[in-house]
C-alpha cells in the first residue's frame, strides 16, 4: 500500500525559501499526479499545485510566482520549493496523490508543520 | 476561482443521529466533488468522490449526493469515530478549492 511521508525544516526565516520533500513508498511515482496542499493553523485547506511525472505542472495562481514542484523518480520523491516566505506561509504542508488530471486526492501524507519566523 | 461554501460551520449531534452537511459551489462543477474527513493532527481522509461514489473501505453509513452547485454529505447513524471536521473539494477546474470545513461535535 502506497505511503507518503513529508520531511523538511520545521522553521524557516522570512524571505527565505521553504523546501520540503515527500517520499513515496510502496508504489510507483510514475503515472500519477502529485499535489502539495497546505493548511494554516485553524484554517481551511489550500491546494498549492501538482506535478505529473511527464513534466506537466499546474500551480495555484495565488502562489504561482513563488512555487516550484518537481519529482525525482530515481528517489521516488516529490519536492516543494516556496520562495520569499512570509508569516502567512506558516502551515501544515501535505503531499497527496491523484489518479488523473482533474481528480480527487486519494492518498495523503501525514503532513509536516512549517513555521515562518525570525 | 470556484468558491466552496459549507454549512453549517459547526454541528452538534449525538451518536445514532442522522446528519447532513451541505456544500455549495459558486458555479457549476457537475459532479466533480470530493468529501474528506479530518481528525485533529491527522491528514484528510477521502470519503466520497464524484459527488456520490464511496471510497473503498469507507463505511456505508456515509453517502453523498448532488450535482451542479449543491451537494450533501449524509451520515446515516453517527458513530463515535465520526466526530471530526469534514471538507468538500471541487476538482472541476484549477485551482482546486476546498470548503471552509464543518466541525461535527458531540452534543
Amino acid at each position: 500500500q502506497v505511503q507518503l511521508q513529508e520531511s523538511g525544516p520545521g522553521l524557516v526565516k522570512p524571505s527565505e525559501t521553504l523546501s520540503l520533500t515527500c517520499t513515496v513508498s510502496g508504489g510507483s511515482i510514475s503515472s500519477y499526479y502529485w499535489s502539495w496542499i497546505r493548511q494554516p493553523p485553524g484554517k481551511e485547506l489550500e491546494w498549492i499545485g501538482y506535478f505529473h511525472y511527464s513534466g506537466s505542472t499546474n500551480y495555484n495562481p495565488s502562489l504561482k510566482s513563488r512555487v516550484t514542484i518537481s519529482v525525482d523518480t530515481s528517489k521516488s520523491q516529490l519536492s516543494l520549493k516556496l520562495n520569499s516566505v512570509i508569516a502567512a506561509d506558516t502551515a501544515v504542508y501535505y503531499c497527496a496523490r491523484a489518479n488523473c488530471y482533474y481528480c480527487y486526492m486519494d492518498v495523503w501524507g501525514k503532513g509536516t508543520t512549517v513555521t515562518v519566523s525570525s | 476561482d470556484i468558491q466552496m461554501t459549507q454549512s453549517p460551520s459547526t454541528l452538534s449531534a449525538s451518536v445514532g443521529d442522522r446528519v447532513t452537511i451541505t456544500c455549495r459551489a459558486s458555479q457549476s462543477i457537475s459532479s466533480w466533488l470530493a468529501w474528506y474527513q479530518q481528525k485533529p493532527g491527522k491528514a484528510p481522509k477521502l470519503l466520497i468522490y464524484k459527488a456520490s461514489s464511496l471510497e473503498s473501505g469507507v463505511p456505508s453509513r456515509f453517502s453523498g449526493s448532488g450535482s451542479g452547485t449543491e451537494f450533501i454529505l449524509t451520515i446515516s447513524s453517527l458513530q463515535p469515530d465520526d466526530f471530526a471536521t469534514y471538507y468538500c473539494q471541487q476538482y472541476n477546474s484549477f485551482p482546486y478549492t476546498f470548503g471552509q470545513g464543518t466541525k461535527l461535535e458531540i452534543k
